[in-house]
């Protein structure tokens, strides 16, 4: 059974302060890995999706990579606006491709 | 690209009536639908799968007969919660997977921005 964790649950930065939220995977297969960004009371907003170990993807203040065990979005000099939850998730086998969400990394950024 | 759009955002309704959820991609075709429900302060939790003209497949613990899925076309799904009480109230959120031309070549899911369903 796929298994996704996400930490911290929440972190607090000051404007401006760089940091990283890790996703660790356990997949019998990866099947590409998924970032998505919500706010609270909507759904969440696609940023990534990557595929294979070293691929990197940037958007923004934000850059994701990922390794054979994990994924780290890396939030650079962030602003309030950056305020949000951050999911990661894998996708199932079979044509659907289900999603697999963590818990979440809670991020807010004080001005 | 990538609109995914839920009708209604909100719902009140009485212990014991129906309500429909409305899930349309607006600018492509979903191969597959899929209906999730979050309680406050959780991660999404997958209700059931769907795909265009098929009956959808429900996850365990979700009752077929009380949340009923119906995929009518390539870009429109419906969550139709029966019989509705208290402990149905929740965020619904519906996603769409498909290729969005105007993004390239890749099949993504794209989300819904929810409908909110109180039960009194």
């Amino acid at each position: 059974e796929d298994q996704v964790t996400q930490s911290p649950e929440a972190l607090r930065l000051q404007e401006g302060e760089s940091s990283s939220l890790n996703c660790s995977y356990t997949v019998s297969g990866l099947r590409g890995l998924f970032w998505y960004r919500q706010d609270p009371g909507k759904g969440p907003e696609f940023l990534f999706t990557l595929y294979s170990a070293g691929e990197e993807k940037e958007k923004e203040r934000l850059k994701a990579t990922l390794t054979k065990k994990e994924s780290f979005l890396h939030i650079t000099a962030p602003k309030p606006e950056d305020s949000a939850t951050y999911l990661c998730a894998v996708p199932a086998a079979g044509s659907a491709r289900q999603l697999t969400f963590g818990s979440g990394t809670q991020l807010t950024v004080l001005p | 690209g990538a609109v995914v759009s839920q009708h209604p955002s909100r719902v009140i309704c009485k212990s014991g009536t129906s309500v429909k959820i409305e899930c349309r991609s607006l600018d492509f075709q979903a191969t597959t639908m899929f209906w999730y429900r979050q309680f406050p302060k959780q991660s999404l939790m997958l209700m059931a799968t769907s795909n265009e003209g098929s009956k959808a497949t429900y996850e365990q613990g979700v009752e077929k007969d009380k949340f009923l899925i119906n995929h009518a076309s390539l870009t429109l799904s419906t969550l139709t919660v029966t019989s509705a009480h208290p402990e149905d109230s929740s965020f619904y959120i519906c996603s769409a997977r498909g290729r969005v031309p105007a993004l390239g070549p890749a099949y993504e899911q794209y989300f819904g921005p929810g409908t909110r369903l109180t039960v009194t």
